[in-house]
């Protein structure tokens, strides 16, 4: 069992938007504004889209952006594409024991 | 451009010592920390542990004592041993530069490498 909560899966049609939730606790998410989030395809390397609950890395595109409400974290893609179609991960600083947390992956299907 | 590579047997028999190198190229490995991170069949990503270029180590305490990192700053790469494998210890293990100082995040991944343990 993950720490952090996604939905298993989530799909939208090309050009939609979709939003992908990941809920913690006052221990993690609640008290630090240090939510990353990942996308993931098989075989290669996992990518950093989102850290700091809303920072884009360099080179990532603005249809990607996140946001933090209390214990919940969530991640949009909008104007969605077939190349959006993969599996992504939210992860949170949880303090000096833990450290660092992530949740169980969403997958996105872009129908 | 960092990149990661991660290497190691794909195999390993309970209850052995599971081993990992990650290669480091296009950047140095120092002034950065540096994770393991993995994944289990059908399960989410799990943080192993950290080290910093100059040996400090944190590791998640459900795993904790098992698990020893070292880094060799000559040869600009780091290592994972965990201990006393069980096949709940099968999984895709990632390296990854990280956690960023004030932001928690990993900013560059290697592609994984999938560790079995069986008999």
């Amino acid at each position: 069992q993950s720490a952090l909560t996604q939905p298993a899966s989530v799909s939208g049609s090309p050009g939609q938007s979709i939003t992908i939730s990941c809920t913690g606790t006052s221990s993690d998410i609640g008290s630090f504004n240090l939510v990353s989030w990942y996308q993931l395809y098989p075989g290669r390397a996992p990518k950093l889209i989102i850290s700091e609950v809303t920072e884009r890395p360099s080179g990532i595109s603005n249809r990607f952006s996140g946001s933090k409400f209390d214990n919940t974290a969530s991640l949009t893609i909008s104007g969605l594409r077939a190349e959006d179609e993969a599996d992504y991960y939210c992860c949170s600083y949880a303090g000096s024991t833990n450290f660092v947390v992530f949740g169980g992956g969403t997958k996105l299907t872009v129908l | 451009q960092v990149q990661l590579e991660e290497s190691g047997p794909g195999l390993v028999k309970p209850p052995e010592t599971l081993s990992l190198t990650c290669s480091v190229s296009g950047g140095s490995i120092r002034n950065y920390y540096w994770s393991w991170i993995r994944q289990s069949p059908g399960k989410g990503l799990q943080w192993i542990g950290y080290i910093y270029y100059s040996g400090i180590t944190y590791s998640n305490p459900s795993l904790k004592s098992r698990v020893t990192i070292s880094v060799d700053t000559s040869k600009n790469h780091f290592s994972l041993r965990l201990s006393s494998v069980t096949a709940a210890d099968t999984a895709v293990y990632y390296c990854a530069r990280g956690p960023r100082a004030g932001a928690g995040s990993f900013d560059s991944w290697g592609r994984g490498t999938l560790v079995t343990v069986s008999s």
